[in-house]
């Protein structure tokens, strides 16, 4: 089965640039989809196609996919950007697969 | 606006049978397919089941396979799931979520009910 490994943490302070890893075998060769999850809330998409935004993210929301590496880039953090991340991939012998999560602390 | 409200959530004995219910509008429910996605308590999203707009094919993480029966009744907007013989390990919270498309599993997930949680305990 298709595996996705993401840090468990990332913490950041306001105004800077949060980077959330998320490695997988090839993974640049699939679609890397995006998900921010603040407490008692459903996830939010944030970031589909590897670098897609939906309607109404902010452009400081960004993505990117090459080799065993996707990359989740937050600028300009704000407090409410504070959230667990999820990264995620659809697998022809997996089906969905979902990374294990970052929680984004801002400092 | 599209709307997915999940319901049927709550705490069953292990062993026990539940089935949950997911009520959909704001888009022609036929032609998308759905999918469960579930969160144990403090840990990550684990894809579990999908279906097809039509019905016609579904789909299981192997942890569901064989206890778990995902249906939906397109005249009715709704999206179920069925769930026998349930173990501990499969207490979290339940999200329904519309696909990109009629076939399924789909590629990503743009719209999330706010889920129901199930509880497997004596």
């Amino acid at each position: 089965s298709y595996v996705l490994t993401q840090p468990p943490s990332v913490s950041v302070a306001p105004g800077k640039t949060a980077r959330i890893t998320c490695g997988g075998n090839n993974i640049g060769s699939k679609s890397v989809h995006w998900y921010q999850q603040k407490p008692g809330q459903a996830p939010v998409l944030v970031i589909y196609y590897d670098s897609d935004r939906p309607s109404g993210i902010p452009e400081r929301f960004s993505g990117s996919n090459s080799g065993n590496t996707a990359t989740l880039t937050i600028s300009r953090v704000e407090a409410g950007d504070e959230a667990d991340y999820y990264c995620q991939v659809w697998d022809s012998s997996s089906d969905v697969v979902f990374g294990g999560g970052t929680k984004l602390t801002v400092l | 606006e599209v709307q997915l409200l999940e319901s049927g959530g709550g705490l069953v004995q292990p062993g026990g049978s539940l089935r949950l219910s997911c009520a959909a509008s704001g888009f022609t429910f036929s032609s998308y397919a759905m999918s469960w996605v579930r969160q144990a308590p403090g840990k990550g999203l684990e894809w579990v089941s999908a279906i097809s707009g039509s019905g016609g094919s579904t789909y299981y993480a192997d942890s569901v396979k064989g206890r778990f029966t995902i249906s939906r009744d397109n005249s009715k907007n709704t999206l179920y799931l069925q769930m026998n013989s349930l173990r501990a390990e499969d207490t979290a919270v339940y999200y329904c979520a519309k696909g990109t498309d009629s076939s399924g599993p789909s590629e990503y997930f743009q719209h999330w009910g706010q889920g129901t949680l199930v509880t497997v305990s004596s």
